[in-house]
């Protein structure tokens, strides 16, 4: 079973401020890691897709990594509208097919002005 | 264009109502989802339609049913929910069975 963890479940950050989230994941075979950003109430934003160790994103102020265990989302120099709960997901060979995302629990993220 | 539309934005129902939630996407994107998200959890699949078909249902009770009408459109069919089925639900898309784009969602209220 596939299993994503994600550190911390909480940060608070003055502006400005960098800091870096954590995703780990167990899966069967990685198809892709996905990063989402979700505001409350409403559905997740598509962020990023990494696909394989060593490769990276960057939109703006923010940059993902990959290795074989885990993923980073780095921000740099956060702002206040960059506050928001961000999700990791995977998706895995689990018998092929159009599968479904798995999801960790998010990183609860509040950037103070 | 990412965008993937829900309709109502919100839902209120009794018990022994019958109600329907709509998602709509004109991406042509191949695979469509129905997510459950609590309050403060992380979004859990309901359904996958692949092709137009029911692929994967992750042992919902069958008081949620879906049905996926063509390739743009899918619903998903309530009837005798309970209070705990109250949360947002989701509707996504994806053009590979990878990545999802989401909907807004519908918050659905049971009582």
């Amino acid at each position: 079973e596939d299993q994503v963890t994600q550190s911390p479940e909480a940060l608070r950050l003055q502006e400005g401020e960098s800091s870096s989230l954590n995703c780990s994941y167990t899966v069967s075979g990685l198809r892709g890691l996905f990063w989402y950003r979700q505001d409350p109430g409403k559905g997740p934003e598509f962020l990023f897709t990494l696909y394989s160790a060593g490769e990276e994103k960057e939109k703006e102020r923010l940059k993902a990594t990959l290795t074989k265990k885990e993923s980073f989302l780095h921000i740099t120099a956060p702002k206040p509208e960059d506050s928001a709960t961000y999700l990791c997901a995977v998706h895995s060979y689990s018998g092929g097919g159009a599968d479904g995302l798995t999801f960790g629990k998010g990183t609860h993220l509040i950037i103070q002005p | 264009d990412t965008e993937v539309t829900q309709t109502p934005k919100h839902l209120v129902m009794g018990m022994t109502n019958k109600k329907s939630l709509k998602c709509e996407q004109h991406m042509g994107h191949r695979a469509m989802y129905w997510y459950k998200q609590k309050a403060k959890k992380p979004p859990e699949l309901m359904f996958v339609y692949s092709y137009e078909k029911l692929s994967i249902n992750e042992s919902v009770p069958s008081r949620f049913s879906p049905e996926c009408p063509n390739s743009s459109l899918l619903n998903l069919h309530l009837h005798a929910l309970q209070p705990e089925d109250s949360a947002l639900y989701l509707c996504a898309s994806s053009p590979t069975g990878a990545e999802a784009f989401f909907g807004q969602g519908t918050r659905l209220t049971v009582v």
